[in-house]
């Protein structure tokens, strides 16, 4: 079966220090993966996917198709970085996400 | 656009009880889905919807129905709650549910407990 882990919990860090959320994944082929937020009372939001290849707040991802790994990463974390993290690959077609357990960082002043 | 909605925010039932919980979008999105959230286990698909008369189930489907009488709505009907059911819901939508990359938007949530 397909899936998708995130080793972590939670994570905390200090205001100023580098993240990185991991995630792996246990597909063939070349999946599409996603990065989900959510912020305390806020709603669930993309926060990147890979196929763009983009920064959003400062947040890159990386697709290792070697490692089968899709890890998010900051180079310096703020306190508004603090929130539940989701990684997400497509599975099967359509657009079927399947969600990890999460991350929730912490980010300490 | 008012985005996603879903209704009610909170509900308490009793086992064997039955309910819908109501999630509607203004976006004109093709695709809907059904996810629960439990604690350590992160956002698990019940059901979706590739359009309007066409559903399916995902990974959790079992004590769930669902069904797709138009495109705006996508209600989730538990016919006999079970304490197990005891969760948070959210409701999703895209524009296209053949486009892989496409946004998925989400609703606030309903949080069920079933005593």
């Amino acid at each position: 079966a397909q899936r998708v882990t995130q080793p972590e919990k939670l994570l905390s860090v200090f205001k100023g220090a580098p993240v990185e959320l991991k995630c792996n994944y246990s597909y063939s082929g070349s999946p599409e993966l996603f990065w989900y937020v959510q912020y305390s009372r806020q709603r669930l939001q993309l926060l990147l996917r890979h196929i763009s290849r983009e920064s959003i707040k400062g947040f890159t991802a990386d697709l290792n198709k070697g490692e089968t790994s899709f890890h998010l990463k900051k180079p310096f974390a703020q306190e508004e970085d603090s929130a539940m993290y989701y990684c997400a690959p497509l599975s099967g077609g359509y657009n079927k996400l399947i969600f990890g357990a999460g991350t929730r960082l912490a980010v300490h002043p | 656009n008012a985005g996603v909605t879903q209704t009610p925010k909170f509900q308490v039932l009793k086992t064997g009880q039955s309910m819908t919980l109501q999630c509607a979008q203004d976006m004109n999105h093709e695709y809907m889905s059904w996810y629960r959230q439990d604690p350590g286990m992160g956002l698990r698909l019940i059901h979706y919807s590739v359009g309007a008369g066409i559903t399916d189930q995902g990974e959790v489907p079992n004590g769930y129905n669902v069904s797709r009488s138009t495109t705006e709505d996508f209600p989730l009907r538990l016919l006999s709650a079970a304490p197990s059911q005891t969760s948070v819901y959210f409701c999703a939508s895209s524009y296209s549910g053949t486009s892989g990359s496409d946004e998925q938007y989400f609703g606030p949530g309903t949080r069920l407990t079933v005593t």
